[in-house]
Formats: C-alpha cells, structure tokens, sequence
C-alpha cells in the first residue's frame, strides 16, 4: 500500500514567523510530486509539482524543496502571514494519471 | 475563462439511492479526474479519463462509475448509496499531458442520509 504521510498534523505560527512541513512518499517509482493549498470553502489550488531529485520550486515566500531518493519534500514559507492559513497538501504520483494525497497540514497564522 | 465548475454544490440522498454528479472542466483541458475527500483526510483518487477513455481507477468498488463526453465534461455516478459514501466530490481538470497541476473544482457535498 502506498503512503504519504505529512507532518506536522497542524501548525499555529505567529505573523511573520517562518515555517516548514514535510511530506514523506515512497523512495520507488516516482514520477512526481505535488503541493496544493486549500482555504476554506475554495478549491484546492496548485503550487508546485516538482519531477526531479534535487529539485526547488519558489512562488513568492513559498518554496519546496525534493529529495526522491530519501522520499521526502519539504515546504517553506517565510514571514507567515494571516492569509497563509490554509491546509498544505502533498500528493505523490508513480504514474501520469494518478495522485495519491496525504492528509495535509492544516497551517494557522495569528496576526 | 471559466473554472472548473462542478454541481450540484450540495446533495443530500438516502441510502440505496443512485447519484449523479456532473464536472466541467476548462476550456482546453481533455483529463477529468475524480477525487473523493473524507473529512481529516486527503482526496482519494476515483477515476481519470482522457479523451473520453478511462485512464485509471482507484480502489472504488463497481457502485462507481463515470464517463466523458465529447466536450469534455464528465458525470461521476453512485450507485446504491451507502453512508460511508457521505464525502465531498472534487473535479479535477488538466491538460492530461502528465506531470502538470490539477485544476480543481469546489466540489459537491453529498450526504448520504
């Protein structure tokens, strides 16, 4: 059975803080991987979907960074803000087809 | 340009119940993918199809059905309802290349009563 477990479950920061989650996928058969934000009553939104070891993505204050051989990506946001709040999901894929979620990080930021 | 528009927003059904649920994706995009999230976890892949051929399928029992049409939009369909169908419903639309991101519809709420 294929895993991806994300920790930490949830996180409360203060505005400004930086942060960091991890997602941990299986180290075989790896095809890509994925991170989407999802506020509340919105639909998930996309960030980045990272395909090689090694790899970094930024968008703003958000970066992630790819390790496929230890089976780990790790999520950064710097200087948290209030509108930040939002679960942080991973999704690992073996093929082109098919993600496979974990559970999420729920992140809330206290202004 | 539209979003991926998904409905109906809520449904509320009993069991043995059929339900259908209709996803439209983008302009451009050919893959629709079906995700179901359970409360406190992540979405569960459904289907995905492309070109209106069915491309996968998760670990859904044959109560799950679904299909695409030719402009690309897509029904999901229950069959004999059971609670433990109670979930919300994603729509997810790409271009079905691999390897791009999902764009997602706000989902439908079913409740199973």
């Amino acid at each position: 059975i294929l895993n991806v477990e994300q920790s930490p479950q949830s996180l409360h920061v203060q505005e400004g803080d930086s942060t960091n989650f991890t997602c941990s996928f299986p180290s075989s058969n790896f095809y890509a991987l994925h991170w989407y934000r999802w506020e509340t009553a919105k639909s998930p939104e996309a960030l980045f979907v990272m395909t090689l070891n090694g790899d970094e993505k930024k968008k703003g204050r958000i970066s992630a960074t790819l390790n496929t051989k230890e089976g780990y990506s790790y999520l950064y946001i710097k200087g948290s803000q209030p509108e930040d709040s939002a679960t942080y999901l991973c999704a690992f894929s073996y093929s082109s087809y098919k993600l496979i979620f974990g559970s999420g990080t729920r992140l809330l930021v206290r202004p | 340009d539209a979003g991926v528009t998904q409905s109906p927003t809520h449904l509320i059904k009993t069991r043995g119940q059929q339900v259908t649920l209709r996803c439209s994706p983008i302009s451009g995009h050919k893959s629709v993918s079906w995700y179901q999230q359970v409360l406190g976890q992540g979405p569960q892949f459904i289907f995905q199809y492309y070109e209106k051929e069915e491309r996968g399928r998760g670990n859904f029992p044959d109560r799950f059905s679904a299909r695409q049409f030719p402009n690309y939009s897509s029904e999901l369909n229950v069959n004999a309802l059971l609670l433990g169908d109670s979930a919300l419903y994603l729509c997810a639309s790409s271009l079905g290349q691999g390897n791009e991101k999902l764009l997602f519809g706000s989902g439908t709420q079913l409740s199973v009563l």
